[in-house]
């Protein structure tokens, strides 16, 4: 079976300053890792995925995110953050023998401007 | 805007009382998840459909039931409701059963008074 750990229920940061959510997961056979944003009111939208291949992997509005098999970490990072990003942010982690999403937390980017 | 639609957006009941949510796929979408989101258990899968046939189960209890029609619509049936269940109820879909893309509907927003 697979879990999540978000290890931050909420992130403040200043607007234009870069920020990293932490994700660590743990799993006994490999995994796909995916992050998804939900806005305020909204559904949930895919950020960025990693099933294999480079281990930094670029997603939507600029952020990024890097795979660590030997840390078992997978941390979302935005260079700049902007007012428009404030959100909740899940990491999600599935079996790569199927799709079924298990999912963390969720970590909540609180914008200060 | 991901292309799932979820009806309806609200729904207030009270204990004991049955309801039943409806998910339409993105248009060419033949797999269907449902989730549940709730403040004190988080995201759950509960169940994933492939073009009429239960594909997957996770999390979902056994008053819970789903299905997908022919014309590929979802049906989420909630009986015997308890105050625990209200929620937030997500469906996703994506192109097949191990596609690695969910796109997730705005949600139907259970309360059970």
């Amino acid at each position: 079976a697979q879990s999540v750990t978000q290890l931050d229920s909420q992130v403040p940061v200043f607007e234009e300053a870069p920020v990293e959510l932490r994700c660590n997961y743990s799993s006994s056979v490999s995994v796909y890792l995916f992050w998804y944003v939900q806005y305020p009111n909204q559904g949930l939208q895919l950020l960025l995925k990693y099933l294999s291949g480079s281990t930094l992997v670029k997603g939507i509005n600029g952020f990024e995110a890097e795979f660590n098999k030997s840390q078992t970490s997978f941390h979302l990072r935005k260079p700049s953050v902007h007012i428009s990003d404030t959100a909740e942010y899940f990491c999600a982690v599935s079996a790569v023998s199927n799709y079924q999403l298990i999912w963390g937390a969720g970590t909540k980017l609180i914008i200060k401007p | 805007d991901s292309g799932v639609t979820q009806t309806p957006k609200h729904l207030i009941t009270a204990t004991g009382q049955r309801v039943t949510l409806r998910c339409s796929p993105r248009s060419g979408d033949l797999s269907v998840y449902w989730y549940q989101q709730s403040l004190d258990q988080g995201l759950q899968f509960l169940i994933q459909y492939y073009n009429g046939e239960e594909r997957a189960k996770g999390n979902i209890l056994e008053r819970f039931s789903a299905q997908q029609f022919p014309d590929l619509h979802s049906e989420l049936n909630l009986s015997s409701l308890e105050l625990g269940d209200s929620a937030l109820y997500f469906c996703a879909s994506s192109v097949s059963w191990d596609a690695d893309t969910q796109y997730f509907g705005p949600g139907t927003r259970l309360t059970v008074l």
